[in-house]
């Protein structure tokens, strides 16, 4: 069966630097990836859509990568700030050119930004 | 972005009643809708995909019985959680897409069984 791994359970690191999140998958390649932020006692909130296509996607200070050779995407965001601290979900669309789609999430990166 | 409102946002129940939480897509019609539930610490596990006026395709290990889902409108989804139980409580989380798009999370909804 499909997997998706998250390979931080929890990052550390440094206001101002950048944070660095991977997702690895298995099998076969999901027609879309996405990123997602939680916060404690939330719902997630959608950041950035990468097609199977693309290489590269950004929005402002996030930055997404897709490598469907490695079946990776890194996760990036620069000049990181304590606000960005917060649970980070991969997740995996496998809807293909059917309206019947299926996400499947990893188990998370807890991000903490530290002053 | 698209608005996805999720209701009640907690609710606490007795063992053995049922509970209905309702997932609205306020402002897009979303042909599928998507259940989640979350345990503490834990990332979202599907239980079940519908898609309107149809029925919900159920993840291994989720009793079709027991969370009973119905998407009768674009707009409206509902989990029933039927004779629930305190190994129940959970925190439950709905989605809604349409084709093509990504998904739109509703708030969640804490559940406690006492």
């Amino acid at each position: 069966s499909q997997k998706i791994e998250q390979n931080s359970e929890a990052l550390n690191i440094q206001e101002g630097k950048t944070a660095t999140l991977t997702c690895n998958y298995t099998n076969y390649s999901p027609a879309y990836l996405q990123w997602y932020r939680q916060d404690p006692g939330r719902g997630p909130v959608f950041l950035l859509l990468i097609r199977e296509n693309e290489k590269e996607k950004r929005k402002e200070r996030l930055k997404v990568t897709f490598d469907t050779t490695l079946k990776q995407s890194l996760f990036h965001i620069t000049a990181s700030q304590p606000a960005d601290s917060a649970t980070y979900l991969c997740a995996l669309d496998f809807s293909g050119y059917s309206s019947a789609s299926k996400i499947i999430f990893g188990s998370g990166t807890r991000l903490s930004i530290r002053p | 972005g698209a608005v996805v409102s999720q209701h009640p946002s907690r609710v606490i129940c007795k063992s053995g009643t049922s509970v209905k939480i309702e997932c609205r897509s306020l402002d897009f019609q979303a042909t599928t809708m998507f259940w989640y539930r979350q345990f503490p610490k834990q990332s979202l596990m599907l239980m079940a995909t519908s898609n309107e006026g149809s029925k919900a395709t159920y993840e291994q290990g989720v009793e079709k019985d027991k969370f009973l889902i119905n998407h009768a409108s674009l707009t409206l989804s509902t989990l029933t959680v039927t004779s629930a139980h305190p190994e129940d409580s959970s925190f439950y989380i709905c989605s809604a897409a349409s084709w093509n798009t990504e998904a739109f999370f509703g708030q969640g909804t804490r559940l406690t069984v006492v």
